[in-house]
């Protein structure tokens, strides 16, 4: 059974950075085929695919958020992490991360998904 | 950047089906994008329905279907009922990474 779970702060400033946590189960990221996104959605507006890191450390990008998006892992934790510099209240969001097989292009289980809301 | 493109509506009655569209701002949506469809109800992350343009992802039910029509691709629900009202998104693959595109709310009435 797959599970994934995000963490991180739910309120941070304009300019900060915000660091987010997937924490999963069920699967592992050093297994050939295996990946974890992130994907955000403001409240009220469409889904929003941010990043994607494979088992094989290949990591993929929105190229419009590039500039501000790192994406790791650390697979002894089964742990997937999202960092994103320079954040503005457009930004809020309810921020998932999701499982995904490589050659299926599907994010096949999701987490509960996290409200992260920047304001000063 | 290419725009992912859903009617942002749609309404069908119970019983009936319905089929809803995902494009490109510029060109055709081929199996090459291996679409994949979302379903959200509110509170909810989203479930997916299809992936790889028209494999059933585990437990979704043979009433939902997709497919290429045209230059987009499609997902037909047939026999829609009242707990298929939700908001519905499409996820195209573009140049090694995704893109959803805006949704399309469902209305069954």
């Amino acid at each position: 059974q797959i599970t994934l779970k995000e963490s991180g702060p739910t309120l941070v400033k304009p300019t900060q950075t915000l660091t987010l946590t997937c924490t999963f189960s069920g699967f592992s990221l050093s297994t050939r085929a295996m990946g974890v996104g992130w994907i955000r959605q403001p409240p009220g507006k469409a889904l929003e695919w941010l990043a994607l890191i494979y088992w094989n450390d290949d990591k993929r990008y929105s190229p419009s958020l590039k500039s501000r998006l790192t994406i790791t892992k650390d697979t002894s934790k089964n742990q997937v992490v999202l960092t994103m510099t320079n954040m503005d209240p457009v930004d809020t969001a309810i921020y998932y991360c999701a499982h995904l097989i490589w050659l299926q292009f599907q994010f096949d289980y999701w987490g509960q998904g996290t409200l992260v809301t920047v304001s000063s | 950047q290419t725009v992912v493109t859903q009617e942002p509506s749609f309404s069908v009655s119970p019983g009936g089906t319905v089929t809803l569209t995902c494009g490109l701002s510029s060109g055709s949506v081929s199996t090459n994008y291996s679409p994949s469809w979302y379903q959200q109800t509110p509170g909810q992350a989203p479930r997916t329905l299809i992936y790889n343009t028209n494999t059933r992802s585990s437990g979704v039910p043979d009433r939902f279907s997709g497919s290429i029509l045209g230059n987009k691709a499609a997902l037909t629900i047939t026999g829609a009922q009242a707990d298929d009202e939700s908001d519905y998104y499409c996820l195209l693959y573009m140049g090694g990474g995704w893109v959803f595109g805006g949704g399309t709310k469902l209305t069954v009435l």
